[in-house]
C-alpha cells in the first residue's frame, strides 16, 4: 500500500510569491488533515477534510493560506503571499476513520523556506 | 499556550539501558493520549497509545503510563536500541477526537 506523498519536498520562494503544496493521501482515506511545524516549535493543526469537504479550518493561521481537495482525492494547500514567518514543514496526513485512536499516516513532508 | 509539553529538548542513553520520555499537559479535555517518532527528512509514525480510561499500555519494548490526577505521561523505551535514536512527540486529542495537539518534541540518542 502507498502511503501519504507530498510533494515539493523542498521549496525555497521569496516573499511575497506564490507557492502549492500537494499531498496525495492514502488511496480510499476520506480524512485528511494538514499540520505545520515552524522550527523548534510544536506541530499544529491546520485543518481537516473529510472527503472533498472542510470540516475544521480552524488552525488555518490567516487567509493567505488556501486548502481545497478536489473530488475528495489528493489535497492542496496554497499560500499566496508568502510571508517570511511561514517557513516551516508542512505535513499532511490521512487516516480511514477520522478520530486520533485510528492512527494518522503522515507523509514525508514538504519543507518551505521562505526568503 | 503550549497545552502539550515536553520539557526535556533532548535525551542521551546508553545502548539496553531504559530510556524514560516525559510529557506534561494541561487541557483536562484531553482523553487519549499519543506518542510519534520521527527520523529526519520523513513524517511522525505512529508509536503507542493510551486512552484516558488506562493507566498503562505496553507494546513490546515500549510502555506508556499516564497519570491523570498529574496530567503527566512518560514513554519508556526497555532496552534503547540505536534505531530507536529519534525525535519522540508526544500528541493529545479530546472532545472532537481527530485533531491532534502536539509537545515540541524531545530528541532520543542511544549510544552503542
Amino acid at each position: 500500500e502507498a502511503g501519504v506523498t507530498q510533494f515539493p519536498s523542498h521549496s525555497v520562494i521569496e516573499k511575497g510569491q506564490t507557492v502549492t503544496l500537494r499531498c496525495d493521501p492514502i488511496s480510499g482515506h476520506d480524512n485528511l488533515y494538514w499540520y505545520r511545524r515552524v522550527m523548534g516549535k510544536e506541530i499544529k493543526f491546520l485543518l481537516h477534510f473529510v472527503k472533498e469537504s472542510k470540516q475544521d479550518e480552524s488552525g488555518m493561521p490567516n487567509n493567505r493560506f488556501l486548502a481545497e481537495r478536489t473530488g475528495g482525492t489528493y489535497s492542496t494547500l496554497k499560500v499566496q503571499p508568502a510571508e517570511l514567518e511561514d517557513s516551516g514543514v508542512y505535513f499532511c496526513a490521512s487516516s480511514l476513520q477520522p478520530g486520533a485512536g485510528y492512527g494518522y499516516t503522515f507523509g514525508s513532508g514538504t519543507r518551505l523556506t521562505v526568503v | 499556550d503550549q497545552q502539550v509539553k515536553q520539557n526535556s529538548p533532548s535525551l542521551s542513553v546508553q545502548e539496553g539501558r531504559i530510556s524514560i520520555l516525559n510529557c506534561d499537559y494541561t487541557n483536562s479535555m484531553f482523553d487519549y493520549f499519543l506518542w510519534y517518532k520521527k527520523y529526519p527528512a520523513e513524517g511522525p509514525t505512529f508509536l503507542i497509545s493510551i486512552s484516558s480510561i488506562k493507566d498503562k499500555n505496553e507494546d513490546g519494548r515500549f510502555t506508556v503510563f499516564l497519570n491523570k490526577s498529574a496530567k503527566h505521561l512518560s514513554l519508556h523505551i526497555v532496552p534503547s536500541q540505536p534505531g530507536d535514536s529519534a525525535v519522540y512527540f508526544c500528541a493529545a486529542s479530546g472532545g472532537s477526537n481527530y485533531k491532534l495537539t502536539f509537545g515540541k518534541g524531545t530528541l532520543l540518542t542511544v549510544n552503542p
